[in-house]
């Protein structure tokens, strides 16, 4: 059964500081990982990650994965209180088909000012 | 584009009652997710349709769920009956093309069953 963890399960920091959250994956027939954000509505895409060693950045924010080690971790830099939110990754293809995904259960990140 | 839309956006029911949740994807996509999301099991995939034809139903807890997608525009996930477990929000999304997994998910419908 394919599988997402993600760590820690929740986080708080401090403003300013910089967050490492961490995503380990086991999927049969791997194509990509996604990171999104979801605060309290709907998850919103921040990467999309398919080659290892390869970092996308999208201004504070950057992620990168290995592919060897089946893992990915999402960076954040100079913390806002606007980065408050639950951090879900999800890797795909799942299941018995073709496009699905399955998500891990989150990391929820509090920032405190 | 007004993105994916979603209704009703809350539903509150008893048990027993047939529910039937909505979804109108991006115009253009090809792809449609139905997930459900809980606190104790997260997000899950319960089925998606490429070209209006579903592909993968695996994710469909029981006989109790249903879901269609007559066109390209429209889609409905049918709860007959409800349960209190089934109590969740309900997020569809929508994609282009094959390749590419970045979805656009709708606001959610929060479900409540009693």
């Amino acid at each position: 059964e394919d599988k997402v963890v993600q760590s820690p399960l929740s986080l708080v920091v401090h403003e300013g500081d910089t967050v490492t959250l961490n995503c380990s994956y086991e999927v049969t027939n791997f194509r990509s990982l996604l990171w999104y954000k979801q605060e309290k509505k709907a998850p919103t895409f921040l990467f999309m990650l398919t080659s290892s060693g390869i970092e996308k950045k999208s201004g504070r924010l950057s992620s990168i994965l290995d592919k060897k080690e089946l893992f990915s971790i999402l960076n954040i830099t100079a913390t806002q209180t606007g980065d408050s939110a639950v951090y879900l990754c999800a890797v795909g293809p799942s299941g018995g088909g073709a496009d699905g995904l399955t998500f891990g259960k989150g990391t929820h990140l509090i920032i405190q000012p | 584009d007004a993105g994916v839309i979603q209704s009703p956006r809350h539903e509150v029911t008893e048990m027993g009652q047939e529910v039937t949740l909505r979804c109108k994807p991006i115009s253009g996509h090809d792809y449609l997710f139905w997930y459900r999301q809980t606190m104790m099991r997260g997000l899950e995939l319960l089925i998606y349709f490429n070209n209006n034809v579903p592909i993968d139903d695996s994710g469909m807890p029981e006989d109790r769920f249903s879901a269609k997608m007559p066109n390209a525009s429209f889609s409905t996930l049918k709860i007959q009956p409800s349960e209190p477990r089934d109590s969740a929000v309900y997020f569809c999304a929508s994609s282009f093309g094959a390749s590419s997994y970045e979805q656009y998910f709708g606001p959610g419908t929060r479900l409540t069953v009693t």
